[in-house]
């Protein structure tokens, strides 16, 4: 298995524009999670999904972020409108019941 | 809720010095820890982790880990450290029945000295 996979591995953009960030979990994993680590906040989890199903997006700093997991192979981060201070380096990780989290190699977003 | 506490934020040592890093977490039931790694630029990565047994776990790289129920704690040593272990270390909780929630620690920076 090739991991978690996410892309873009880089994306620069402006502020406004819209962000779609993609993470392909490990083929029967049922805990999909997002975070976001900053400088100053550290590592955030903003959703975590339990087969397909957003279980607690508690996390999720405001309504211009939205997650989607519209199939157990494939999920979205959504973040509209970009902001500067959305900047980050946004990580999927996913695990099995009672393993370890796997961790994709991350998102490093800029918002100009 | 659970939550987790790591004391050092950032760790200077100079190589061949020991190493502990502190965890604690806050969770009245039956828990799963975890420490990761992070090397600059990279992703988190597994060190070692506690399911249930022998407190005592031993991870990859020399590093390992002693569980203290008592105490709600999970401190990473490393007798010698070298200077490929800067890096940055994260402690992990996951509640068991808990909604495999996994709550980080904030991390602590760690750099080796030549």
């Amino acid at each position: 298995d090739a991991g978690v996979i996410q892309s873009p591995r880089h994306e620069v953009t402006e502020m406004g524009q819209e962000v779609t960030l993609r993470c392909k979990p490990i083929s029967g994993h049922d805990y999909l999670f997002w975070y976001r680590q900053t400088m100053m906040r550290g590592l955030e989890l903003l959703i975590y999904f339990n087969n397909n199903v957003p279980i607690d997006d508690s996390g999720m700093p405001e309504d211009r972020f939205s997650a989607k997991m519209p199939n157990a192979s494939f999920s979205t981060l959504k973040i509209q409108p970009s902001e500067p201070r959305d900047s980050a380096v946004y990580f999927c990780a996913d695990r099995d019941r009672d393993t370890e989290a796997f961790f994709g190699q991350g998102t490093r977003l800029t918002v100009v | 809720a659970q939550s987790v506490s790591q004391h050092n934020h950032h760790v200077i040592l100079s190589e061949a010095a020991s190493l502990e890093l502190g965890c604690n977490y806050s969770y009245g039931g039956t828990v799963n820890l975890f420490w990761y790694v992070q090397y600059p630029g990279q992703h988190l990565q597994l060190l070692l982790k506690y399911f249930s047994g022998d407190p005592l776990v031993k991870g990859i790289k020399g590093f390992e880990a002693e569980f203290i129920k008592s105490k709600f704690s999970f401190n990473l040593r490393k007798p010698s450290v070298q200077w490929s272990d800067t890096a940055e270390y994260f402690c992990a909780v996951n509640a068991r029945g808990g909604g495999n929630k996994l709550t980080f620690g904030t991390g602590t920076q760690l750099k080796v000295e030549l």
